[in-house]
């Protein structure tokens, strides 16, 4: 069976340093992996999302994430944090059917100044 | 486009009453999904359509949930009848593929006393 694990329910961060909120997943085969954030009050918007090819995804606001399958990971990253980026983070995984969608508990994210 | 739309916004009822959710996702989009967001069990996806036909329903709690997808502009979900448990944010999402990006609405905040 499928699933999605963040292990950090809760990070602080002061503003301007990097970040890396962790994500792995457990599936059979190669996963369809996404990042999404929400905001306050909001829904849930995508970051980026992995299918194959490079490694390294580059997604909007300046995040990226890396695929590791030696680790079962796909880590979000951001180099410089903003105080705009406080928010819930939520890895997600699809089997490559599409049939099945699982979302991980959420990380979130806390930036002081 | 005004993305994806998600009525009420709200909704008060007691326990034992109907509860109808509806969504209209956005024009082109083929497939549709309804989740539910409770701070006990995080997000989870109850039912997802393709094309209008329920492609997975296995997240749908028990018999009192039901969705609909008459046309592919309108989805309902239903809670016959609701208890105090339902109580969660409700968010619908369309995608214009099984896995491509999910657009998300801004969800229905529903309370059953």
């Amino acid at each position: 069976a499928q699933s999605v694990t963040q292990p950090d329910i809760h990070i602080t961060v002061s503003e301007g340093a990097s970040l890396e909120l962790r994500c792995n997943y457990s599936y059979g085969a190669t996963p369809y992996l996404f990042w999404y954030v929400q905001s306050p009050g909001q829904g849930l918007q995508l970051l980026l999302k992995y299918f194959s090819g490079d490694t390294l995804v580059q997604g909007i606001k300046g995040f990226e994430a890396e695929f590791k399958r030696s680790q079962s990971s796909f880590n979000l990253r951001k180099p410089s944090v903003h105080w705009s980026d406080a928010a819930e983070y939520f890895c997600a995984v699809a089997s490559n059917t599409g049939n099945q969608f699982y979302f991980g508990t959420g990380t979130s994210l806390t930036v002081i100044p | 486009d005004a993305g994806v739309i998600q009525s009420p916004r709200h909704e008060v009822t007691e326990m034992g009453q109907e509860v109808t959710l509806r969504c209209k996702p956005i024009s082109g989009h083929n497939s549709l999904f309804w989740y539910r967001q409770t701070m006990m069990r995080g997000l989870e996806l109850l039912i997802y359509f393709n094309n209008n036909v329920p492609i997975d329903d296995s997240g749908m709690p028990e018999d009192r949930f039901s969705a609909k997808m008459p046309n592919a502009s309108f989805s309902t979900l239903k809670i016959q009848p609701s208890e105090p448990r339902d109580s969660a944010v409700y968010f619908c999402a369309s995608s214009l593929r099984a896995l491509g990006t999910q657009y998300f609405g801004p969800g229905t905040r529903l309370l059953v006393l």
